[in-house]
């Protein structure tokens, strides 16, 4: 069964900040993986959509990248900005099983001023 | 816009009262799913569908029935509440298993 995990569950950093969040994966056959952004009490917002044939994909200061065959995936802001505080969300599309995704319990993420 | 919208927002309600919470899509995914969300257990799949007329359950579909009679619209029906459904629930879409999924704003629900 597949199982997601990220670290850390929570972070605190300063405005201005280089930052990674870190997702991992129990099975690395998988159609894809995307991140997700929430605000407290509000649905989730894509980010970016990584296929399992690529190793990255970027959109404005956010950079995720895919090691299928380790089972990790990271997620780099550049220059933090308190607007990017939020709970952020990793998700795998398992091979298989194109129907779904399987959630990590995502990282709360504080930027302070 | 593209966009996936969910009916209603917020809801209280009681035990035993039947309730839907509507979901509707307008980029014609083939795919659509429902999940709910609770602290510490995170996004859990409720039921699924890959086309008009095709529906599975998901991890937690215990208490919940769905239909997909129309492409665009996936309604989530709660026959008969119970507390233990208070969640906030999001309906979801893809075009299929390369594509990405897309959101609903989520509809918080709380049964007493």
């Amino acid at each position: 069964k597949q199982e997601v995990t990220q670290i850390p569950a929570a972070l605190s950093v300063p405005e201005g900040e280089n930052l990674v969040l870190n997702c991992s994966f129990t099975d690395s056959a998988i159609y894809n993986l995307q991140w997700f952004r929430q605000d407290p009490g509000k649905g989730l917002t894509s980010l970016l959509l990584i296929q399992s044939s690529q190793r990255e994909q970027t959109s404005g200061r956010l950079n995720a990248s895919l090691d299928k065959s380790s089972g990790r995936s990271t997620l780099y802001i550049a220059a933090s900005q308190p607007g990017d505080s939020a709970t952020y969300l990793c998700a795998v599309c398992p091979s298989g099983q194109g129907s779904r995704l399987t959630f990590g319990e995502g990282t709360q993420l504080t930027v302070n001023p | 816009e593209a966009q996936v919208t969910q009916n209603p927002r917020y809801l209280i309600t009681v035990t035993g009262k039947k309730l839907t919470v509507t979901c509707s899509q307008n980029m014609n995914h083939e795919y659509m799913s429902w999940y709910r969300q609770d602290p510490g257990l995170g996004l859990r799949q409720i039921y699924y569908s890959m086309n008009v007329e095709v529906t599975d359950k998901g991890d937690v579909p215990e208490g919940y029935k769905v239909s997909r009679k129309e492409k665009r619209n996936f309604p989530l029906i709660l026959e008969s509440p119970s507390p233990n459904q208070t969640s906030l629930y999001f309906c979801a879409s893809s075009q299929g298993p390369a594509g990405g999924w897309y959101f609903g704003p989520g509809t918080r629900l709380t049964v007493t």
